[in-house]
């Protein structure tokens, strides 16, 4: 069974850094890309980033770009995401998801989620 | 960027209604489409894939059409626990893009 358990979720205040993770079992990770996607309160769901199977591709949303670094263990199967230079419009539910097919834009499975809330 | 625009925003129905949600793309994609449904207070699940590719162990009563820049999603009679918040999503192009999704309510 796939599993995708993220982690890091804090309150933080705006101009802060934090590390979100996510660790993934039930499939063999270093053949997907691995996606984040949030989704801010009450709003609907916005891509964040990707990272292929092996690390050397990644893309951003322009909203996170030169902020946000997304990065991957295959041997802990796990995927992080960096983020820097927080802002009030970056709170949001964090999702990690699995793609569809290897190197998939689409989203197969996804965690539960990781909470960041962005305030002073 | 590809935009996504779904209708509509909410919708009311029955139980043992037809239920049909539509998504346009701004440009072809093709049949890079998904569908998703989300639950109160649950992460998104992945109903239908390539347009009109139905994910295993969906039910059959999820169905979903089209190509180029018009899709349509279907609920052939609707139950009581496919109350939920629809999503379109194209994977044509970067960046990934979703509509504003379709909040279904029970009438």
């Amino acid at each position: 069974e796939v599993q995708l358990v993220e982690s890091g979720g804090v309150v933080v205040q705006p101009g802060g850094s934090l590390r979100l993770s996510c660790a993934a079992s039930g499939f063999t990770f270093d053949d997907y890309t691995m996606h984040w996607v949030r989704q801010a309160p009450g709003k609907g769901l916005e891509w964040v980033s990707l990272i292929s199977w092996d690390g050397g591709s990644t893309y951003y949303a322009d909203s996170v770009k030169g902020r946000f670094t997304i990065s991957r263990d295959n041997s802990k199967n796990s995927l992080y995401l960096q983020m820097n230079s927080l802002r009030t419009e970056d709170t949001a539910l964090y999702y990690c998801a699995k793609a569809i097919v290897s190197g998939s834009y689409g989203f197969g499975y996804w965690g539960q989620g990781t909470l960041v809330t962005v305030s002073s | 960027d590809i935009q996504m625009t779904q209708s509509p925003s909410s919708l009311s129905a029955s139980v043992g209604d037809r239920v049909t949600i539509t998504c346009q793309a701004s440009q072809d994609i093709s049949n890079y489409l998904n569908w998703y449904q989300q639950k109160p207070g649950k992460a998104p699940k992945l109903l239908i894939y390539d347009a009109s590719n139905l994910e295993t162990g969906v039910p059959s009563r999820f169905s979903g059409s089209g190509s180029g820049t018009d899709f349509t999603f279907t609920i052939s009679s609707l139950q009581p626990e496919d109350i939920a918040t629809y999503y379109c999503q194209q994977y044509d192009n970067l960046p990934p893009a979703f509509g504003q999704g379709t909040r279904l309510e029970i009438k």
